[in-house]
């Protein structure tokens, strides 16, 4: 099972150049969302979406844009990555737990920004 | 300001010894999940619990949801190595929907 598949792992780019990270869930899950982790920072949610089609933004939105043009894929892109970019990017699907959500996420993907 | 906080934010002990790391928020959770990261990998959900005074155990751990549902802990009996690893919080709140809100996280290391 591959679950959410995060590509690619790592990427180094210079400031200014512009790249989409990829993510695929076979779970068929409505809900995707992309965080960004720095240390001491914790997860914080950049956009999500809840089914296809939808997008809406998170906590830290500004620098970057998504699209959900089909179900199991979430693309983050940067038009103009800045060197305060640098991080670790998750995605994540979900389904619903009761009163709440279970999160899956992928492996990471690394970013450093020049 | 985090809407979470962490405490501590590092702990290094030795196998065998217990340990308990917290999650505070001013606001009201209408669930509170942990999650557990291990380097290099996303993280995974160890427990959810949604009513206050609740007590969750997995094996060694034991969680605990406050009973006004400001906050949680988590109880690890006679650690281990393999507990290494990064502890996250995660809370609902009302207001947020189906967004969690993350704390900072609590780095445990477990030494042999």
């Amino acid at each position: 099972n591959a679950g959410v598949t995060q590509t690619p792992k790592f990427r180094v780019l210079k400031t200014g150049q512009s790249m989409t990270l990829l993510c695929a869930q076979d779970m068929n899950h409505e809900y995707m969302y992309w965080y960004r982790q720095d240390p001491g920072m914790g997860l914080r949610l950049i956009h999500y979406s809840v089914g296809e089609g939808t997008t809406a933004k998170g906590e830290v939105p500004d620098g970057y844009n998504v699209s959900r043009l089909k179900k199991q894929n979430f693309l983050l892109g940067l038009e103009s990555a800045a060197p305060s970019q640098t991080s670790v990017y998750f995605c994540a699907s979900s389904r619903p737990t009761g009163n709440s959500w279970e999160l899956f996420f992928g492996e990471g993907s690394r970013l450093t920004v020049l | 300001t985090q809407l979470l906080e962490q405490s501590p934010q590092f702990l290094s002990i030795q196998e065998g010894e217990n340990l308990t790391v917290y999650c505070n928020s001013s606001s009201v959770f209408s669930s509170l999940q942990w999650y557990r990261q291990e380097p290099g990998e996303g993280p995974v959900l160890l427990v959810t619990v949604v009513t206050g005074g609740e007590v969750k155990k997995l094996k060694r751990l034991t969680f605990q949801f406050g009973d006004a549902r400001k906050d949680s802990s988590l109880h690890i009996t006679a650690a281990q190595p393999g507990d290494t690893g990064l502890y996250l919080c995660a809370g609902g709140f009302p207001e947020y929907g189906n967004k969690l809100v993350f704390g900072a996280g609590t780095i445990l290391r477990v030494k042999s």
